[in-house]
């Protein structure tokens, strides 16, 4: 089991510049999300997937889009990259066992630069 | 919305326990609180969670009162390697946009 796999593992993009951060998990869970982590900060819920097929904002969506490809795969897009977006993403799935009992699993996460 | 509040940072010194508090003034009927621990570089793991009273596995203790508006993740003898950043989650059962992980605490344990 390699659990929540990221790519790439690192990025430099110049502004204007488009890419997709791939995340991929193996552990059959419905939940799928995205984070970003800026220097010294806590994480930041960018958009989530409680099953294949629907995708939601979270609380930082602006400037960038979602795939839910199928119940495995979760991308995220950058459209047009912006110095703001300079982060490191993590990528995390859930299954909750119970109600309430949602527990995260973190990817490794991508450490993106935009000059 | 369940935001968190928990200390920026703590000191201890190794062999001791260590006692992080979050506050949750908002936490809801049906919301668990769940614990996370983040070395540098690394995606968050889970260390603990619970609903009510306490708590205890092979890492931690979570200790939470009866009202439920704070909790206290108890860590026994910490060692170097327990230098992290310990996030405080509420979880609710639907809606992810409310997942908020806050700043988080960042222990350091001293030798």
């Amino acid at each position: 089991n390699a659990g929540v796999t990221q790519t790439p593992k690192f990025q430099v993009l110049k502004t204007g510049q488009s890419m997709t951060l791939q995340c991929a998990q193996d552990m059959n869970h419905n939940s799928m999300y995205w984070y970003r982590q800026d220097p010294g900060m806590g994480l930041r819920l960018i958009y989530y997937s409680a099953s294949e097929g629907t995708t939601d904002k979270g609380e930082v969506p602006n400037g960038y889009n979602v795939s839910r490809l199928n119940k495995r795969e979760f991308s995220l897009r950058l459209e047009s990259a912006a110095p703001s977006q300079t982060s490191v993403y993590f990528c995390a799935s859930s299954e909750p066992a119970r109600p309430g009992t949602d527990t995260q699993y973190f990817g490794p996460g991508t450490r993106l630069t935009v000059l | 919305l369940a935001k968190t509040t928990q200390p920026i940072s703590m000191d201890s010194y190794e062999g001791q326990e260590v006692n992080i508090t979050c506050s949750h003034n908002n936490i809801a009927t049906n919301d668990y609180i769940t614990w996370y621990q983040q070395f540098p570089s690394q995606g968050p793991r889970f260390i603990i969670q619970g609903y009510k009273t306490k708590v205890t596995n092979e890492v931690a203790s979570l200790f939470i009162p009866a009202d439920r508006k704070s909790s206290t993740l108890s860590l026994p003898r910490v060692s170097l390697s327990d230098t992290a950043v310990y996030y405080c989650l509420v979880d609710l059962p639907t809606g992810a946009n409310n997942l908020f992980f806050g700043t988080g605490t960042r222990l350091t344990v001293i030798p």
